[in-house]
Parts: C-alpha cells; structure tokens; sequence
C-alpha cells in the first residue's frame, strides 16, 4: 500500500488566490513526521514545512500552511496568495519508524501552475 | 542559511564506467541520504549513513553501489558498471538527527545521464 499519496498530479490556480494541495498518509507508528518539498523545474528539492504527528496546531511557514487532520489521515499543504515563482512540483514526504528511522517516503507529487 | 551542496551539476558518463558524485552535507548534521529520482518519477530512498557506516539501505542499493565520507566535510556516491537505467537526478540530504520530526535537507541534486 502506498504511504504516501498524492491524487492531483496537476493543478492550477490564478495568481495571488489560495490553492490546497492534497496528501494523505499511511501508518501505524504513533511518531511521524511530514513535510512538504518543492521542487522548480531546475530540479533542486526545497524544504518548505513541517508538521509533526503530536503536534495539536497546524505548521505555518510564511504563506504555506499544513492542514493537518489526524484522524483523516491527511496533510494538505495550503498556499495563500500564489505566485508565479510557485510553479512547480510539490511533494508531500513522511518519516516513520516502518522498515527504519532513516528515510523520506514520498509522493509522487504534484504539479502546479499559476496562472497570471 | 547552511544547506547541502552538490557537485557536479550535471554529469555525463558511458555505460559502463564508473562515476562519484559527491555532496558536502550541513557542517552540525550528523545522518546523511542519498536519493534518486527518475525522470517523471517519485524520489526513492538509496542509503543513510552515520558515524562512518551505512545504517540503512534500500533494495535499490546493491553492490554496484557505494558511499564514504572520506574526510570530515565531503560524503560520496559511487556507481560502478554504470548502465542505462542509472540515468537519474541523484539528491543528497542531511538531517542534525534521525528522529521523525527532524527534517532532511536536500542539495540541489546532480543529474546523470549514461549514455
């Protein structure tokens, strides 16, 4: 089973609109981390938010926001007031205890534009 | 802001020889990563490294497949026999510890191409 999903393989919103990004996740481990990536079309893989699983607030980082509801299993990252350097992919990735601490499990992503 | 860094950008190697990709993690982390990405495809998990070993592989990681920290600031990937399906964008992160909440940081990848 996948852990990580991700069911918008392309989106699209108008410049300076709100757009939400959805990820759901899979795990029996109580302690889990998830993050959000960005990822231009140059190819470099940006941290944007964090949000961890026995945290009661959702992250916020700028104009990203991390909607987090634990018991639906997802974490949809919100961006507010889009613009055109958005463009690009975004993963949504994991970190649990399943088959070892060490990695990042992630989406297959989704790619967004803004339209101007 | 200390990041990962990764060089070279872009390597360009025959089927068959042998290529180092090399990355120099954030100076106070301790866990280091390497991933890969095919092209249109998800970024998979290779190898995690601390106190001088692997601590944990993927299946993808097989012996043509290698890493050292030869000294106290550069991490390396080492691919021998290369072949065609190695073609990939390959990330090398870092993380201060191994507990879920802490974030890995990425460089900015280095693309190969086997040609």
């Amino acid at each position: 089973a996948q852990k990580i999903t991700q069911t918008q393989p392309g989106m699209f919103v108008q410049e300076k609109e709100a757009v939400t990004l959805d990820c759901t996740y899979d795990t029996s481990d109580q302690s889990y981390g998830l993050f959000w990536y960005k990822q231009p079309s140059s190819g470099e893989m940006i941290f944007l938010i964090y949000q961890g699983s026995y945290d009661e607030q959702n992250a916020t980082e700028g104009r990203y926001s991390l909607n987090f509801q634990k018991a639906r299993k997802s974490a949809n990252l919100v961006i507010s007031a889009s613009q055109l350097g958005d463009s690009a992919m975004y993963f949504c990735a994991m970190r649990d205890g399943s088959g070892g601490y060490q990695k990042v499990t992630f989406g297959t992503g989704t790619k967004l534009q803004v339209i101007p | 802001e200390p990041e990962v860094t990764q060089t070279p950008s872009h390597q360009v190697t025959q089927m068959g020889q042998e290529v180092i990709l090399r990355c120099v993690p954030i100076s106070n982390h301790l866990y280091f990563y390497w991933y890969r990405q095919i092209l249109g495809q998800k970024v998979e998990f290779l190898v995690s490294f601390y106190n001088n070993e692997i601590s944990e592989k993927s299946e993808i990681f097989d012996d043509q497949f290698s890493v050292e920290r030869p000294d106290g600031s550069n991490f390396t990937l080492k691919i021998r026999s290369t072949k065609l399906e190695d073609s990939a964008m390959y990330f090398c992160a870092s993380s201060v510890g191994q507990h879920v909440h802490q974030p890995q940081h990425f460089g900015d990848g280095t693309r190969l191409s086997i040609l």
